[in-house]
């Protein structure tokens, strides 16, 4: 089946730096990534959908600013988190699904990564 | 845009007693229910999906029930097993033939499923 990388899996960091995350796709083509946040013992809230060359598509409510998300590859989408605070921890998840045409419906989701911001 | 609503929150079965989770949708060009498995700490996993042109689907233990009419389906899960406690997660989309950014999955809110030995 289809696999979505996702790294790193568990970041710590200081309150006002950025950190990245990186969301790949190992053996498909994705042209369309979406990020999600998810809190403890909450369901997933889409942040973002992000596409292959284009302009992240943000939801309402997310700071875009502060939430840059990039999509240069079709296998690869990275979400930063600039200057970030403790609210900002959380666990955030990307999903891909198959690319140019057609929809298969299925969306493979990484491993998600556990950002804890002190 | 679609709102998915989900119950119960929270379901405690004995082992081998039958689980029925249930979603409501809102949007009527959702046509794709996908249901994930969410163990703590771990990415969601398909475990199965329903399209809206069958209003049943079935895959060993786990069954899928779709009613269009009322906007809502469900899970079931047969002969539960301590090993299927986790949260489940319904969701709902629409499918196209297009490249877009229009084709969010929405979750329902989760329901954490405790099977008891």
């Amino acid at each position: 089946g289809a696999v979505v990388s996702q790294h790193p899996s568990r970041v710590i960091c200081k309150s006002g730096t950025s950190v990245k995350i990186e969301c790949r796709s190992l053996d498909f083509q994705a042209t369309t990534m979406f990020w999600y946040r998810q809190f403890p013992k909450q369901s997933l809230m889409l942040m973002a959908t992000s596409n292959e060359g284009s302009k992240a598509t943000y939801e309402q409510g997310v700071e875009k600013d502060k939430f840059l998300i990039n999509h240069a590859s079709l296998t690869l989408s990275t979400l930063t988190v600039t200057s970030a605070h403790p609210e900002d921890s959380s666990f955030y998840i990307c999903s891909a699904r198959f690319g140019l045409a057609g929809d298969t419906g299925e969306l493979f989701f990484g491993e998600g990564s556990r950002l804890t911001v002190l | 845009g679609e709102n998915v609503e989900q119950h119960p929150s929270t379901l405690s079965v004995q082992e081998g007693d039958s689980a029925v989770i249930k979603c409501t949708y809102s949007d009527s060009a959702s046509n794709y229910f996908p249901w994930y498995k969410q163990e703590l700490g771990k990415r969601p996993q398909l475990i199965i999906d329903i399209r809206s042109n069958v209003g049943e689907k079935k895959d060993q233990r786990i069954a899928v029930t779709l009613n269009k009419t009322a906007k809502h389906f469900s899970l079931h899960i047969t002969e539960t097993q301590p090993e299927d406690s986790a949260v489940y997660f319904c969701a709902a989309r629409a499918l196209g033939l297009l490249v877009g950014s229009n084709y969010k999955l929405t979750f329902g809110k989760g329901t954490l499923l405790t099977v008891n030995p």
